[in-house]
């Protein structure tokens, strides 16, 4: 089946620690993006990635990092540097980095103590 | 930059009844309005999308109303259903800008009881 892949569903990290958050797609798509959801907000940009080898930052940049090595991977590291990392992160792609349309996966629940 | 105000943040309706969540945006050049759905623990679904060039667009039990002049658009869901209940986000951009350009409003709770 084709889709978006998020893993692992929950995750529970010490403060103070790096942890990476895994996005897999097998749509083609050549853009993806990190968003993070918080209580009664929105959605708010992390990272995108429109070509692989390439990624901006969106509007809550700090405190995270991302790599795109692959078209089908875009893996994001929360770091010790983020102040309040617990939150639902989303990740997303889309056909061509001009497209308005995306698919989400279905998220990472990161729960730090 | 845009702006989308969402209302309300929780709506509660009885099974059959209709639920109405409405949303404004700031950009007079938005021209895509998309609606999700998310469930709990899940990603958000795209389940309907309207453009500027029209007014109104239904798909079975939803439909989506857009007045431009006003900057504001409707999400309605008819005959709702247990099922229904979920998180509703609407969204606006300027079509063919790349998804990032997507701004979110933030959410309306509905509840359908039976």
């Amino acid at each position: 089946d084709g889709g978006i892949t998020q893993s692992p569903k929950y995750l529970f990290r010490k403060e103070g620690q790096n942890v990476t958050l895994s996005c897999e797609q097998n749509l083609n798509h050549d853009a993806m993006y990190w968003y993070r959801q918080d209580p009664g907000q929105g959605l708010r940009l992390i990272y995108y990635s429109q070509i692989v080898n390439d990624f901006q930052k969106g509007d809550i940049a700090e405190g995270y990092s991302v790599s795109r090595e692959k078209k089908e991977s875009f893996p994001l590291t929360v770091t010790s540097a983020q102040k309040n990392p617990t939150a639902f992160y989303l990740c997303a792609s889309s056909i061509g980095k001009l497209n308005t349309e995306a698919f989400f996966g279905q998220g990472t629940r990161l729960t730090v103590v | 930059g845009e702006n989308v105000e969402q209302h309300p943040s929780t709506l509660s309706v009885q099974e059959g009844d209709s639920a109405v969540i409405k949303c404004t945006y700031s950009d007079s050049a938005s021209n895509y309005f998309p609606w999700y759905k998310q469930e709990l623990g899940k990603g958000p679904q795209l389940i309907i999308d309207i453009r500027s060039n029209v007014g109104e667009k239904k798909d079975q039990r939803i439909a989506v109303t857009l007045n431009k002049t006003a900057k504001h658009f409707s999400l309605h869901i008819t005959e709702t259903q247990p099922e229904d209940s979920a998180v509703y986000f609407c969204a606006a951009s300027r079509e063919n800008t790349g998804f990032q350009k997507l701004v979110f409003g933030t959410g309306t709770r509905l509840l359908v009881s039976p």
